[in-house]
């Protein structure tokens, strides 16, 4: 079974640009939530998805915006970039329900802002 | 808010030993708990998960506790060896609203030396 896969791996942006991420969640996942990891903060709780609705969102401003597709993949977009806002991307799928309550990470998408 | 505190920033033991790291929460307690293991430049990969009404888990060499008088849970690596070397990450299941959202602390950086 395939992992969670998000591309791109690495980008390199500039301040005022915007970056349009994606995830892949494990197949017959339908609850993708996505995580901004810094060394100073930590990983920081951005948004949830589940069957293409936003159910629930991080303490982030409205310049991180996300979505999900039919299919349960599903974007995440930062407008006006600023160097504050290098970090690694982190996505991670999970099974509908979340008794469980595990997590699969992808390998994370690691953004740099000039 | 949830505030999640993980005892050390770094832990250096040496092989065989056993590592505790350590997972402190203010306020009302989770429905989950777990924990998560990071290697450089990856996405963290689930370990254990243990509910608020369960005092102890295990698996293999790994042992966690869930002590939710004192808000705190244990996470002991026993015979560890320099393979076990990431970085350890608490994660809180906050069950609010009817959502599931974990809060992570900031991790502990193990490394076990030969």
């Amino acid at each position: 079974k395939a992992g969670v896969t998000q591309t791109p791996r690495y980008l390199i942006k500039t301040r005022g640009q915007q970056v349009t991420l994606s995830c892949s969640p494990i197949s017959g996942h339908r609850s993708v939530s996505w995580y901004q990891q810094t060394p100073g903060q930590g990983l920081q709780f951005l948004f949830e998805y589940f069957s293409e609705t936003q159910r629930n969102k991080g303490n982030f401003p409205g310049r991180f915006s996300g979505r999900q597709f039919s299919n349960s993949r599903s974007e995440m977009n930062v407008s006006t970039l600023e160097l504050g806002d290098s970090a690694l991307y982190l996505c991670a799928s999970f099974s509908t329900g979340r008794n469980t309550g595990e997590l699969f990470f992808g390998e994370g998408s690691r953004l740099t802002v000039l | 808010s949830q505030k999640i505190e993980q005892n050390s920033e770094a832990l250096n033991i040496q092989e065989g030993k056993t590592a505790t790291l350590t997972c402190n929460y203010t306020n009302y307690s989770p429905a989950y708990l777990q924990w998560y293991r990071q290697d450089p430049g990856r996405g963290p990969v689930f370990l254990l998960l243990i509910r608020e009404n369960e005092k102890e888990k295990r698996k293999e060499r790994l042992k966690v506790t869930f002590d939710t008088t004192l808000k705190q849970s244990l996470f002991h690596i026993t015979a560890s060896q320099p393979a076990d070397s990431a970085t350890y990450l608490c994660a809180l299941d906050m069950r609010d609203s009817g959502y599931s959202t974990l809060t992570f602390g900031k991790g502990t950086m193990l490394l076990v030396s030969p």
